[in-house]
């Protein structure tokens, strides 16, 4: 089936610094979006991007979609501790309704 | 407000005994999903629904089932539970545009479940 990758797996960054994270897939996506799990939470939807090299800012955090719709990308700038949690990517294609999650990148951020 | 609510939160139980979690959303959501989550592997698709009586396996449908008889419920049923299937499991609708998933995803709050 349709393999997402994400990578990676951990990052433990300083209050301030950037973090990205980093999706692939093996097979072209109609659509990726992009969740935020807290510890012990649920995942919260943060964004969908469907068009070819689309580029969409919600304040410190850009997501980017490839131009071949294949991989994807956040980047967060100067992370703060309220950004802990694991961020996941989760694709669909044009064959079906089915979501396909990356394993996430956990991020750390100590003050 | 708008929510997707699971029961039971949590639940231990045997092997071989049969279980429902049910799930159940108020927004009028045609797509329907079921996931589980286990340390190291994210997040894995059980089953999803279209709509009523409309549903389709994920990547990991085997030793569970699910119907839709109602547009708001999706429950999941594990006929014969084994402790590989232990696991966080999360309930999750959304609005479907086309042949796209549009928008927000909703997540339940989960459901921990231990088969001893």
């Amino acid at each position: 089936g349709q393999q997402v990758m994400q990578i990676p797996q951990y990052q433990h960054v300083q209050e301030g610094e950037d973090f990205t994270t980093y999706c692939n897939s093996s097979t072209t996506l109609s659509n990726i979006q992009w969740y935020k799990q807290r510890p012990g939470g649920h995942p919260v939807f943060l964004i969908q991007l469907v068009k070819s090299g689309e580029v969409k800012k919600q304040k410190r955090l850009t997501f980017q979609f490839g131009e071949a719709k294949k991989n994807s990308s956040l980047h967060i700038t100067a992370t703060q501790t309220t950004d802990v949690g694991t961020y996941f990517c989760a694709g669909t294609t044009n064959s079906g309704y089915a979501l396909n999650f990356g394993k996430g990148t956990s991020l750390l951020v100590t003050p | 407000e708008a929510q997707v609510t699971q029961n039971p939160r949590y639940l231990i139980t045997v092997t071989g005994k049969k279980l429902t979690v049910t799930c159940s959303q108020n927004m009028n959501h045609e797509y329907m999903s079921w996931y589980r989550q286990d340390p190291g592997l994210g997040l894995r698709q059980i089953y999803y629904s279209m709509n009523v009586e409309v549903t389709d396996k994920g990547d990991v449908p085997e030793g569970y089932k699910v119907s839709r008889k109602e547009k708001r419920n999706f429950p999941l049923i594990l006929e014969s539970p084994s402790p590989n299937q232990t696991s966080l499991y999360f309930c999750a609708s959304s609005l479907v545009g086309g042949r796209v998933i549009t928008d927000t995803q909703y997540f339940g709050p989960g459901t921990r479940l231990t088969v001893l």
